[in-house]
């Protein structure tokens, strides 16, 4: 399978625990993107890496959220201190960096639930 | 304003019928636009992307372009019960200095067999 994964599929935590999620994006894709998606909505942007560089970051990502991408390759998302208002679907994207249309493929997503 | 506006649905059409789905956007100077479907618990999966004003056809799916108007569709002709599915519109806008999609809430298909 050649396309973004991640892991884990499913995470159900107390408040106030630490989370950490991991995505692989596609081999030969240098940019990769955080979203985090609520029910009814479309995906919100959280960050994005160019290779192992942190280019980007929402305003709306509090400091309790941190991202890393060590050799350029796969990322870790990190949620320290949870809270309720965190559940939510955390997706993937990569995209190739050469296209100027910025085509993005997504991952199956990491579903968190904190109770 | 929403940068990108949807109809939230959801839009009801028989098998067989032509499934249409608009978005608006706010950004005269995007560039790119795409259409994802996304089925009930899964992630967006990328159907098509479309960056010059007129058609663009793949299949059963065409999107339409029309940058004076700031404005995107999907249609889906012969729809099929398979395609019911939430239709995420995104748009490749600046903000803050870099590029990154904006996607709208999504438009709720339901196709009646």
């Amino acid at each position: 399978d050649t396309g973004v994964s991640q892991d884990p599929r499913h995470k159900i935590t107390k408040r106030g625990q630490n989370v950490t999620f991991r995505c692989d994006p596609i081999s030969e894709h240098n940019r990769l993107y955080w979203y985090r998606q609520t029910l009814g909505q479309g995906p919100e942007f959280l960050t994005y890496f160019q290779n192992e560089a942190q280019l980007e970051k929402s305003r709306l990502l509090s400091d309790r959220f941190s991202a890393e991408r060590p050799k350029g390759s796969f990322s870790t998302l990190e949620i320290q201190r949870t809270e309720q208002g965190d559940s939510a679907m955390y997706l993937c994207a990569s995209s190739s960096g050469v296209s100027p249309y910025n085509e993005q493929f997504f991952g199956p997503g990491t579903r968190l639930t904190v109770l | 304003q929403k940068e990108v506006e949807q109809n939230s649905g959801p839009l009801s059409v028989p098998e067989g019928a032509i499934a249409s789905l608009n978005c608006t956007y706010s950004d005269r100077g995007s560039q790119s636009f795409f259409w994802y479907r996304q089925y009930s618990g899964k992630s967006p999966e990328l159907i098509m992307f479309i960056y010059s004003n007129g058609d663009k056809e793949d299949g059963r799916f065409t999107a339409q372009l029309n940058k004076a108007s700031q404005y995107v569709s999907l249609l889906i002709r012969d729809s099929q019960p398979s395609d019911s599915a939430t239709y995420l519109c995104a748009v490749n806008m600046e903000m803050d200095s870099s590029y990154k999609l904006i996607f709208g809430s999504g438009t709720r298909l339901l196709v009646r067999p």
